[in-house]
């Protein structure tokens, strides 16, 4: 079984909606990160936590949210998608070093 | 702000070749440079870099950092088919705030044909 989990794999939605991604992990690490990857840009730090009292904004938090609702779960929601939120999500986690560990991805479209 | 900066953003090359991935970065306080392998999804972790001029290995693949001249390069030798990925440096810096959070470059897309 995978050590970090992530639903949906894809998801199709429209302009206006209210979205969550999901992301579990069994690796029993205490930090958790979202990242959005668009061509050309790499990877960029949404949001990211490192315990379920700690939460902290990253690079490009705008109209996204997060909730850490145990050390295991970090679910990332859009409240109102927008087409340019169109992206490759990842959620990552790491533990006492730097290297972090991801998630299989969720390919979003907003149409 | 942290920046990383890869390059060359693509690169073509035939099996057999031997490739050498550059990394540069900027960052206020250095505290290692990781490099991953991402192939159809998720980003795969190859090496962890903190000291300048020791080369780490595994395989046909390694890799050095030069903390004067802020830069890493990965190399690959006798490439394969299955090499062609997108190769992504990050960085992460040490104490404040910034601490645990990584900066990545924009990617290496390597493309190795047969």
């Amino acid at each position: 079984d995978a050590d970090v989990t992530q639903t949906p794999r894809n998801r199709i939605t429209k302009t206006g909606k209210r979205i969550m991604l999901e992301c579990s992990q069994t690796k029993g690490h205490d930090r958790m990160y979202w990242y959005r990857q668009d061509p050309g840009l790499g990877l960029r730090l949404i949001y990211y936590s490192f315990d379920v009292k700690d939460i902290n904004k990253g690079e490009i938090s705008d109209g996204y949210s997060v909730s850490r609702q145990a050390q295991a779960k970090f679910s990332l929601s859009l409240e109102s998608a927008i087409p340019n939120q169109t992206a490759l999500y990842f959620c990552a986690t790491s533990g006492v070093t730097d290297t972090q560990y991801f998630g299989p991805g969720t390919r979003l479209t907003v149409l | 702000e942290d920046k990383v900066v890869q390059s060359p953003l693509s690169l073509v090359v035939h099996e057999g070749d031997t490739v050498t991935l550059n990394c540069s970065y900027e960052v206020t306080n250095f505290r290692s440079l990781l490099w991953y392998k991402q192939e159809k999804k998720a980003p795969t972790f190859l090496f962890m870099l903190t000291s300048s001029g020791i080369e780490k290995k595994s395989g046909r693949l390694s890799s050095i950092l030069d903390k004067k001249e802020l830069f890493s390069i990965l190399n690959i030798t006798a490439t394969q088919t299955g090499d062609s990925a997108v190769y992504l440096c990050a960085v992460a810096p040490g104490g404040g705030t910034s601490y645990g959070k990584l900066t990545f470059g924009q990617g290496t897309i390597l493309t190795v044909h047969p």
